[in-house]
């Protein structure tokens, strides 16, 4: 099955500095990738959507990557905000049906 | 309000007795799965249903039932918990072809088997 490799350490960054998470996977490449937000004890909120022919997809502070070659896509909250702090999961597609989740990377912006 | 409600939100059983996890979505989404959410596992499809009576196994089906006879539920059964089914659970719809759209999210079922 399709696996998806985010970082497990928390990432710490001061406010005001640009985030960058990565999620990387494996197998064959989705024609998707997805990306969802998750505050303690709640579902996961979606926050954007990037084809495989998309190179870049921005919205409003958010932009995200997806390199097919590398198998590799990034996430970038530019003027991160304290609001921020969430785990933060990359999604994709597989078998045309199915989703796979990341285990999520934990972002801590400090004031 | 456009919205996946689950019930209930916590539940603690005992190992043996069947339970139902019921879900609906108000948004008339063809799309409906559920998740199981593990740390450091990070969230695993169990289910799926493209459409009534349509569902499918996702990456761990392995002691759960589903059914969708209605376009808006879609119930996780549990006919024998066991305590390695203590997670937390999550019901999630899309429209159309899943893949294609963003997944809307019920606000999690704690399940606790003992």
């Amino acid at each position: 099955s399709q696996k998806i490799e985010q970082n497990s350490e928390a990432l710490n960054i001061q406010e005001g500095k640009t985030a960058t998470l990565t999620c990387n996977y494996t197998n064959y490449s989705p024609a998707y990738l997805q990306w969802y937000r998750q505050d303690p004890g709640r579902g996961p909120v979606f926050l954007l959507l990037i084809r495989e022919n998309e190179k870049e997809k921005r919205k409003e502070r958010l932009k995200v990557t997806f390199d097919t070659t590398l198998k590799q896509s990034l996430f970038h909250i530019t003027a991160s905000q304290p609001a921020d702090s969430a785990t933060y999961l990359c999604a994709l597609t597989a078998d045309f049906n199915k989703f796979y989740f990341g285990s999520g990377t934990k972002l801590n912006v400090k004031p | 309000e456009a919205q996946v409600t689950q019930n209930p939100r916590y539940l603690i059983t005992v190992t043996g007795k069947k339970l139902t996890v019921t879900c609906s979505q108000n948004m008339n989404h063809e799309y409906m799965s559920w998740y199981r959410q593990d740390p450091g596992l990070g969230l695993r499809q169990i289910y799926y249903s493209m459409n009534v009576e349509v569902t499918d196994k996702g990456d761990v089906p392995e002691g759960y039932k589903v059914s969708r006879k209605e376009k808006r539920n879609f119930p996780l059964i549990l006919e024998s918990p066991s305590p390695n089914q203590t997670s937390l659970y999550f019901c999630a719809s899309s429209a159309f072809e899943g893949p294609n759209t963003e997944a809307f999210f019920g606000q999690g079922t704690r399940l606790t088997v003992v």
